[in-house]
């Protein structure tokens, strides 16, 4: 298995360009996730996906759109790219549904590094 | 103010040590308390995870959860060289909802 892969892994922008990172993952897992992570804020979550053809937001889903057509599959866009877009971005993914204190591992890609010049 | 706080550190401390992560909430509904490890330059991975409150043991780590006082630690015991990273807690209010991550904590262990 590869896991959950991510490109690119580094990229440049100017400001107002447009851009899709790809993440891709081979479990067949139902959830999947992006975040992005800036210096002393953690792991903040965009948005999310319970499912294919379901997405939902997550804390800071301004100027970014996702679609998930496949399980496989969950592209983060980038509408017009801004500085204050400059971050660490990871795709996560993992089984969906548990209970009975049950937690399900998310499992992280490698991250794609932007810069928004 | 977060929902989850968590000191940034940086902390060092010198190999052989006994080291306490922590991390403080403010949401009751949290039942899931999760430790993520990340290395420089990698994505996070689960180091172990705790349901409602209570300890948990791995190995030279241990996970202490207060519900009570929304508090949770880390411990490492016996610290190694290779334990030098980034730890984030992060916390969910089931199996399925979102996760909420503290901003991490960077652990150096000297040799």
């Amino acid at each position: 298995n590869a896991g959950v892969t991510q490109t690119p892994k580094f990229q440049v922008l100017k400001t107002g360009q447009s851009m899709t990172l790809q993440c891709a993952q081979d479990m067949n897992h139902e959830y999947m996730s992006w975040y992005r992570q800036d210096p002393g804020m953690g792991l903040r979550l965009i948005h999310y996906s319970v499912g294919a053809g379901i997405t939902d937001q997550g804390e800071v889903p301004n100027g970014y759109n996702v679609s998930r057509s496949t399980t496989e599959d969950f592209p983060l866009r980038l509408l017009s790219a801004a500085p204050s877009q400059t971050s660490v971005y990871f795709c996560a993914s993992s089984y969906a549904r548990s209970g009975g204190g049950s937690y399900n591992e998310q499992f992280f890609g490698p991250g794609t590094r932007l810069t928004v010049l | 103010q977060k929902e989850v706080e968590q000191d940034p550190g940086p902390l060092s401390v010198p190999e052989g040590a006994i080291v306490s992560l922590n991390c403080t909430y403010s949401n009751s509904a949290f039942q899931y308390f999760m430790w993520y490890r990340q290395y420089s330059r990698k994505g996070p991975e689960l180091l172990m995870y705790t349901y409602s409150s209570g300890n948990k043991e791995d190995g030279r780590f241990t996970a202490q959860v207060d519900k009570s006082s929304k508090y949770i630690s880390l411990f490492i015991r016996d610290s190694q060289p290779s334990d030098s990273a980034t730890y984030l807690c992060a916390m969910s209010a089931s199996s399925a909802s979102k996760i909420i991550f503290g901003s991490g904590t960077r652990l150096s262990i000297r040799p």
